[in-house]
């Protein structure tokens, strides 16, 4: 049974940096083909991918958000973490990690999300 | 930011049939990406719908459909109920942008 959970900041101020971080179980993100990402939704908008890691290390960015975003994995402790530097009010939104079933271009498990809210 | 295009709404009676269209361009769609499709209940994270333009994982009732031709997809909700309401999202994959990409949503209303 696979299962993620998204835990970081809730409120974060203009220019900081947010770092979330997805735990996961019922896979490793050792398995040939397998993936997370990350998804945001602003309140009331729709969804947008920002951010995936492949079980190989290989990175993939949102091309506007790019070079804002950094993901990284530890497959340790069943983790990946985004970070986006120089937040904004417009960044407000429940971030969402899923999980990449080997090979295919869809998520198949996703987190229960969790909202972050950027204001002074 | 949305590369697909959905209609804002759709509505229908209970028991009705609903559809909704997702269009696309020549890098994802038209690429031959395969269009997937969520269902966002409210206040809750969206939840696998659709896969591979018409597949339905397991526990997803076959009243739901998808179908996928040149650059457009369409969902379709056959026998439309209460438990229905919710916003959907498709989604693919596009070439240029080396991404996924979404679409802008649309909620279903049963009246």
């Amino acid at each position: 049974q696979i299962t993620l959970k998204e835990s970081g900041p809730t409120l974060v101020k203009p220019t900081q940096t947010l770092t979330l971080t997805c735990t996961f179980s019922g896979f490793s993100l050792n398995t040939s083909g397998v993936g997370v990402g990350w998804i945001r939704q602003p309140p009331g908008k729709a969804l947008e991918w920002l951010t995936l890691i492949h079980w190989n290390d290989d990175q993939r960015y949102s091309p506007s958000l790019k070079s804002r975003l950094t993901i990284t994995k530890d497959t340790s402790k069943n983790q990946v973490v985004l970070t986006m530097t120089n937040m904004d009010p417009v960044d407000t939104a429940t971030y969402y990690c899923a999980h990449r079933h080997r090979y295919v271009y869809y998520f198949d498990y996703w987190g229960q999300g969790t909202l972050v809210t950027v204001s002074s | 930011q949305s590369v697909l295009t959905q209609p804002p709404s759709v509505s229908g009676a209970p028991g009705q049939r609903v559809t909704i269209s997702c269009t696309g361009t020549s890098s994802n769609i038209g690429a031959g990406y395969d269009v997937h499709w969520y269902q966002q209940l409210p206040g809750t994270a969206p939840k696998l719908l659709i896969y591979g333009n018409n597949n339905r994982p397991s526990g997803v009732p076959d009243r739901f459909s998808g179908s996928k031709s040149g650059t457009s997809a369409s969902l379709a909700i056959t026998g439309l109920q209460a438990e229905d309401e919710a916003d959907y999202y498709c989604q693919s994959y596009d070439s240029s942008l080396s991404g996924y990409v979404f679409g802008t949503g649309t909620k279903v209303t049963v009246l």
